[in-house]
């Protein structure tokens, strides 16, 4: 049963450029929305989080869309730097401690 | 410590061998997560404590996972008689405050990658 869904398991940008990653859930319950960003051997690092009743949230170069007819969020980078290489993951949850993980893209900036 | 710190970073065990995987939150975060992720996957829930109390096992994939967390600190995943299909990494995650207050996510751990042979 897969909520969330990361259907780019990649994406190759190059630096300064925008990098735009897409996430899509099926539960309409879901009213928090989160991205996470994994380097390897490391655990996921919260990135930015918004809430159903927003469709934007900005902090710094990330920023992040909520299209809630369309039950899509995506993450645009902007710009990309080479320290952004990593896994990003999407998540979801609705006020409840079972929080939905995407499988992630892995996201490449070449210098 | 400054995060969430998981021991140990590898485990190897033989099919049937019983594993504890061990997870030290965050000093006074409340919540504590487990997680489980197969290769290429992102993480599947698994259970949630509340300071001591375990308010939610609905993801253990079956009465052969454990999990406590007896002073509302350290906790411990047991795994009994593993199987192949257990092999994975397991991400432990803590939070200050209780679900529902999610806006800065969880911290997690760097994770026990399980290897069932």
């Amino acid at each position: 049963d897969q909520q969330v869904k990361q259907n780019s398991p990649s994406l190759s940008v190059q630096e300064g450029r925008i990098s735009i990653l897409n996430c899509d859930y099926t539960n309409s319950m879901f009213d928090y929305f989160l991205w996470y960003k994994k380097y390897p051997a490391e655990g996921p690092t919260f990135l930015i989080s918004i809430s159903s009743i927003k469709d934007k949230n900005e902090d710094g170069r990330f920023t992040v869309f909520l299209n809630k007819s369309a039950k899509h969020l995506s993450l645009h980078i902007v710009p990309s730097q080479p320290g952004d290489s990593a896994v990003y993951f999407c998540a979801a949850m609705y006020n409840n401690n079972d929080m939905r993980f995407g499988a992630g893209t892995r996201l490449t900036v070449k210098p | 410590g400054a995060g969430v710190s998981q021991s140990p970073r590898y485990k190897v065990a033989k099919r049937g061998q019983d594993v504890a995987l061990r997870c030290d939150p965050i000093s006074g975060h409340v919540s504590l997560f487990w997680y489980q992720q197969a290769l290429g996957q992102g993480p599947e829930f698994l259970t949630y404590f509340q300071n001591e109390a375990q308010l939610d096992k609905s993801g253990l994939p079956s009465d052969r996972f454990f999990a406590e967390r007896p002073e509302g600190s350290v906790s411990t995943l047991k795994i009994q008689r593993t199987q192949q299909e257990d092999s994975a990494v397991y991400l432990c995650a803590s939070s200050l405050l209780p679900p529902g207050n999610t806006h800065y996510g969880y911290t997690f751990g760097s994770g026990t990658r399980l290897t069932v042979v």
